[in-house]
C-alpha cells in the first residue's frame, strides 16, 4: 500500500505565503496530484507533477523530488478563499490514487 | 461544476434499508471511480472501471455492490450497511488511467446509516 503524510493543520494570514509538505512511499510512481476541497464540496485539480522540480500556476505552485519521496504546494498571496483541505494525492504503477488526510488550511484578516 | 453528477447528494438510511447512488458525467471519459471520504480520514478508493470494465476492487465488503451500465454512468448499491459506513461518497471520471490527466470529482452523496 502507500503511505501519504502531510501536516493536519495549518493556519496564515491574509497575503502571506504558506507551504504544505507532503512525502510519501509507494510502489511504483505514476504522478503526484495536488487537489484544494472546500467544506461540503468535491476536491477540485490544482497541480500534476510527475518530473522532479516547480510546476508554477498562478498564485500556486508545486514541487516534486521523486527520490526523496516529497512533495510540496506552495500558496502565495493567501486570500480568505484559499481557506479549504489540500489534499496530496499519489499514482502508482497500476494507476491507483491513494491520498493524504488533507491539510486544513485556514487564512485569517 | 465539473461535468460530474451524482445524486442523491444527501441519504439517510437504515440499516436494513437497500438504496442506490448515482453517478452521470457527460466528459467523454473512459474511467470512473467510486470514494469513501469519512472524517479526517483519507480518501479511499473503492472501485475502478474503464470502459466499463471493472479494473478493481479495493477489498471492499459485499454490501456495496458497484454497476457501470455504460461508460457515461455508475452506480453503487447499498445494502445492510452499518453505522461505520456513514461518510461522504465520491465518484469521479477521467479520460483514461493514465495519463496527466487528472480526475474530475462529483460533488458527493453525503450518507448517514442509523
Amino acid at each position: 500500500g502507500q503511505n501519504i503524510d502531510q501536516p493536519t493543520e495549518m493556519t496564515a494570514t491574509e497575503g502571506a505565503i504558506v507551504q504544505i509538505n507532503c512525502t510519501y512511499q509507494t510502489s511504483g510512481f505514476n504522478g503526484l496530484f495536488w487537489y484544494q476541497q472546500h467544506a461540503g464540496e468535491a476536491p477540485t485539480f490544482l497541480s500534476y507533477n510527475v518530473l522532479d522540480g516547480l510546476e508554477e500556476k498562478g498564485r500556486f505552485s508545486s514541487f516534486l523530488s521523486r527520490s526523496k519521496g516529497y512533495s510540496y504546494l506552495l500558496l502565495k498571496e493567501l486570500q480568505m478563499k484559499d481557506s479549504a483541505s489540500y489534499l496530496c494525492a499519489v499514482r502508482d504503477r497500476d494507476y491507483k490514487l491513494s491520498f493524504g488526510a488533507g491539510t486544513t488550511v485556514t487564512v485569517r484578516a | 461544476e465539473t461535468g460530474v453528477t451524482q445524486t442523491p447528494r444527501h441519504l439517510v438510511m437504515g440499516m436494513t434499508n437497500k438504496k442506490s447512488l448515482k453517478c452521470e458525467q457527460h466528459l467523454g471519459h473512459n474511467a470512473m471511480y467510486w470514494y469513501k471520504q469519512s472524517a479526517k480520514k483519507p480518501l479511499e478508493l473503492m472501485f475502478v472501471y474503464n470502459f466499463k470494465e471493472q479494473t478493481e476492487n479495493n477489498s471492499v465488503p459485499s454490501r456495496f455492490s458497484p454497476e457501470c451500465p455504460n461508460s457515461s454512468h455508475l452506480f453503487l448499491h447499498l445494502h445492510t450497511l452499518q453505522p461505520e459506513d456513514s461518510a461522504l461518497y465520491l465518484c469521479a471520471s477521467s479520460p483514461n488511467l493514465g495519463g496527466s490527466e487528472t480526475q474530475y470529482f462529483g460533488p458527493g452523496t453525503r450518507l448517514l446509516v442509523l
